[in-house]
């Protein structure tokens, strides 16, 4: 298997436009994160989905982000409009959950990251 | 919710020389406990876990221990080598429920040659 595939790597913007990250997870895993890394915070939580539908979106920072998965092979983490302070590297992992509710693994497969610099 | 805390933020060794990473945790539900290596430039990747069920687990040159009445966890690399240097990072989650990975924020290690 490829591993997670985010795309772009790298993008450079300016305040106020509209960002599209992509993630394709690991087929087969059916939940899927979204966490943002800069050097004051760390790595954050800000959605996850289980089975395409979103379960956690309490770290989403505001309304101006926006997280999709229509399908079990894709998502999309949108930021409209962006500002400077979404600099960051927008990572994607996914993992397999057991069904059932079952306890949690906890292992998670990263993708290499969507670096965003909003100017 | 669960509050992961790593010490020290950056840590530099000697080729050769051992390293060891310490993390504390709050929720005392939390059973499941990696460690992820992150490269530059790289998304982070699990390197070692333990589980509440033991006190520790070895993996070639890593180890990993846990204290469940202190709520800390350590991660020991022996021997280290320049490859070794990176972001590791600790988490916590509870077996149940919402299936949310605490992590901390992250300790640089450095091996110096």
């Amino acid at each position: 298997d490829a591993g997670v595939i985010q795309s772009p790597r790298h993008e450079v913007t300016e305040m106020g436009q509209e960002v599209t990250l992509r993630c394709k997870p690991i087929s087969g895993h059916n939940s899927l994160f979204w966490y943002r890394q800069t050097m004051m915070r760390g790595l954050e939580l800000l959605i996850y989905f289980n089975n395409n539908v979103p379960i956690d979106d309490s770290g989403m920072p505001e309304d101006r982000f926006s997280a999709k998965m229509p399908n079990a092979s894709f998502s999309t983490l949108k930021i409209q409009p962006s500002e400077p302070r979404d600099s960051a590297v927008y990572f994607c992992a996914s993992s397999l959950a057991l069904a059932g509710g079952g306890p949690n693994t906890g292992e998670l497969f990263f993708g290499e990251g969507s670096r965003l610099t909003v100017l | 919710g669960e509050n992961v805390e790593q010490h020290p933020s950056t840590l530099s060794v000697q080729e050769g020389d051992s390293a060891v990473i310490k993390c504390t945790y709050s929720d005392s539900a939390s059973n499941y406990f990696p460690w992820y290596k992150q490269e530059l430039g790289k998304g982070p990747q699990l390197i070692i876990d333990i589980r509440s069920n033991v006190g520790e687990k070895k993996d070639q040159r890593i180890a990993v221990t846990l204290n469940k009445t202190a709520k800390h966890f350590s991660l020991h690399i022996t021997e280290t080598q320049p490859e070794d240097s990176a972001v590791y990072f600790c988490a916590a989650i509870r077996p149940y429920g919402n299936n949310r990975l605490a992590f901390g924020k992250g300790n640089q290690v450095v091996v110096i040659p």
